[in-house]
């Protein structure tokens, strides 16, 4: 089944460690979302691509990047996390070959830091 | 600026009752996107139903129905005959036409809690 697929379900990384997550597609889509989820809280769109053109939100912290090497991958990037940063992160993919497309999401990564 | 309202934060219902889920949405545009998503416990978002500004037709996909007034700004999701599987959160999103990126607000999602 065509799928929006993130690794690892569950991470666990150190105080200032480096850590990415990874998510791929199989959609073809040309739009790739990465979202925070806090407990109890809506997904807060962090940045989005629209192919290769990033999209960063105004209020994301610097500590945040991404990288899409192609259609079909796209990674999160924390530069040093803090313990704020603990979190669901969600990623997720629509068609902009026509208005408005729901956008499909992977089962997340539950980040945990210690 | 778009916004989505979500007033009922948890429901807590007993196996086969019927529940409403409320949102109202706020827009400028007269061409805009609403959707529903589900949030069971394992975490995925699962989209479940997608409607048009111009379509106030009311949907019914087996015991979900929507109900989209625009009169009111309000686009209520009813599940007839709750079970428990349907315990999870439900999110209420808005996407105004045209919007580089299918770009989503959400509302601040509901808990529903489906006891046997």
């Amino acid at each position: 089944d065509a799928m929006v697929i993130q690794n690892p379900r569950y991470q666990v990384t150190q105080f200032g460690k480096p850590v990415t997550l990874s998510c791929s597609q199989t959609l073809n889509h040309n739009v790739m979302y990465w979202y925070q989820q806090k407990s109890s809280q809506a997904p807060k769109l962090l940045f989005h691509y629209y192919d290769k053109d990033f999209n960063n939100e105004a209020d994301t912290p610097d500590n945040f990047q991404s990288r899409r090497p192609n259609t079909s991958f796209c990674f999160l990037d924390i530069r040093s996390p803090g313990l704020g940063d603990a979190a669901m992160y969600l990623c997720a993919t629509s068609s902009y070959q026509a208005f408005n497309q729901p956008q499909h999401f992977g089962d997340g990564t539950r980040l945990s830091i210690l | 600026a778009q916004k989505v309202t979500q007033a009922q934060t948890e429901i807590s219902v007993v196996e086969k009752e019927d529940v409403t889920l409320d949102c109202v949405y706020e827009t400028r545009d007269t061409t805009y996107y609403l959707f529903w998503y589900k949030q069971p416990p394992s975490g995925e978002l699962v989209f479940l139903i997608r409607r048009n500004s111009f379509d106030e037709q009311n949907e019914i996909s087996g015991r979900y129905s929507w109900n989209f007034q625009k009169s009111t700004s309000s686009f209520n999701f009813t599940i007839t005959a709750s079970q428990v599987v349907d315990s999870a959160v439900y999110f209420c999103a808005l996407s105004e036409a045209g919007n580089a990126g299918n770009m989503l607000t959400f509302g601040g999602g509901t808990r529903l809690m489906v006891k046997p």
